[in-house]
């Protein structure tokens, strides 16, 4: 699967959208992108996934470039429970699921 | 969305002790389980993927024989560390997911803490 980068930290005020982006380059034809988001001590939990057409549903909105190597995942309006760590995957349907270091992201007061 | 629940969600045990964690998924029958380890301020890290009825197949640096996987059932997989020792002292997560195209969903975690 391919590899993601992503900034390690970001902050946004509460009540903003907040952005989060990823770059996949390497990205193949199969390969979706996934987001993920953890809270502290809890298991992962699943925001939005797309393959190349923009994505929207209750939680977050997936812009994905029209040449799919960079994506960016939009909270809306962020709440102080928005902050987490959040993770960007690319994986073909059917593989495993593999998490890089992902985003801390705080929403501040 | 699709419930994976997680037991015990924390663990305190002795070194040299066996302990048992258990994932279910609630409603849906999971094809294929994952587990994983996560320490302190680190990501996941996959340990190992199981199918139901079939042995599960380990990442590279896990020990088998140390991490019992059993999947016996489409709703019910467990992970067993065998002689526990501090250093396995970590936050253990499963997943699972009902099949290829499907997303994956995750278990709450287990905290072990081996003394």
């Amino acid at each position: 699967d391919a590899k993601t980068t992503q900034p390690p930290s970001m902050d946004c005020a509460e009540g903003r959208a907040a952005n989060l982006p990823c770059n996949h380059s390497t990205i193949s034809g199969n390969e979706y992108v996934y987001w993920y988001r953890q809270i502290h001590s809890q298991g992962p939990q699943y925001i939005i996934h797309g393959l190349k057409n923009n994505e929207t549903n209750e939680m977050a909105s997936l812009i994905i470039t029209e040449d799919r190597k960079s994506s960016t995942l939009i909270l809306p309006h962020a709440t102080l429970r928005d902050t987490a760590v959040y993770y960007c995957i690319v994986r073909v349907a059917g593989n495993d699921m593999r998490f890089g270091a992902g985003t801390r992201l705080t929403v501040k007061p | 969305g699709a419930v994976v629940s997680q037991h015990p969600s924390w663990v305190i045990c002795k070194s040299g002790t066996s302990v048992k964690i258990e994932c279910r998924s609630l409603d849906f029958q999971a094809t294929t389980m994952f587990w994983y380890r996560q320490f302190p301020k680190q990501s996941l890290m996959l340990m190992a993927t199981s199918n139901e009825g079939s042995k599960a197949t380990y990442e590279q640096g896990v020990e088998k024989d140390k991490f019992l996987i059993n999947h016996a059932s489409l709703t019910l997989s467990t992970l067993t560390v065998t002689s526990a020792h501090p250093e396995d002292s970590s936050f253990y997560i499963c997943s699972a997911r009902a099949g290829d195209n499907e997303k994956l969903f995750f278990g709450s975690g287990t905290q072990l803490s081996v003394l």
